[in-house]
């Protein structure tokens, strides 16, 4: 039961354009988001969270929206720069839950030059 | 500041063998928590350790099992192995508190290939 969905496998932007990827959760007990950037051979590493007593969370380039009636959460990436291709997953976690985080299944994003 | 180590990188094993991956987590860090990754399937969550015991389970066999030390460092075994076992083993260390801010930083995994 996949509780965090991320139904685009890839997308790609030209540099300089702006990069939106999406993500849908099913549990409404879920109160903090993260989402983490992978390259290939190496570990996710974190990039921007958020608490659900906020909607938006801004940090440089990258801008994390969320809807918590849709049960929705974005990352923005402006302006996007070739760098940024890399596998974005998001995930999500229920506080008082312990520390178990639930992943999508990762978005492919290729920014062309 | 140290990252998060795994050991070995890669690992090739052929099945019904067992195999046994380490982690060492960052210093001061309580919480390690281990996931499987296989194309088309994200990051699934096996299993995570706090204090030398096992807090979470997710969805995998009892053939997946793990421990954590006193120093935090973590060991995860997997026996009889299956030709579906073959992955990419990442583990996560976090503080480990119930605050919100509270992510985890992955290390860079242990390519296991079955055989």
């Amino acid at each position: 039961d996949q509780q965090v969905k991320q139904n685009s496998p890839s997308l790609s932007v030209q540099e300089g354009r702006i990069s939106i990827l999406n993500c849908d959760y099913t549990n409404s007990m879920f109160d903090y988001f993260l989402w983490y950037k992978k390259y290939p051979a190496e570990g996710p590493t974190f990039l921007i969270s958020i608490s659900s007593i906020k909607d938006k969370n801004e940090d440089g380039r990258f801008t994390v929206f969320l809807n918590k009636s849709a049960k929705h959460l974005s990352l923005h990436i402006v302006p996007s720069q070739p760098g940024d291709s890399a596998v974005y997953f998001c995930a999500a976690s229920a506080w008082g839950a312990g520390n178990q985080f639930y992943f999508g299944t990762g978005t492919s994003l290729t920014v062309i030059p | 500041k140290a990252g998060v180590t795994q050991t070995p990188r890669y690992l090739i094993k052929t099945r019904g063998q067992q195999v046994t991956l380490s982690c060492s987590p960052i210093s001061g860090h309580r919480s390690v928590s281990w996931y499987q990754q296989t194309p088309g399937q994200g990051l699934q969550f096996l299993f995570e350790y706090f204090s030398e015991t096992q807090r979470n389970k997710g969805n995998f066999p009892g053939r997946f099992s793990g421990r954590q030390f006193s120093n935090s460092r973590s060991e995860m075994n997997v026996s009889t192995l299956e030709l579906g076992d073959s992955a990419l083993y990442l583990c996560a260390s976090s503080l480990g508190g119930t605050s919100l801010n509270n992510e985890q930083f992955f290390g860079p995994g242990t390519r296991l290939t079955v055989l």
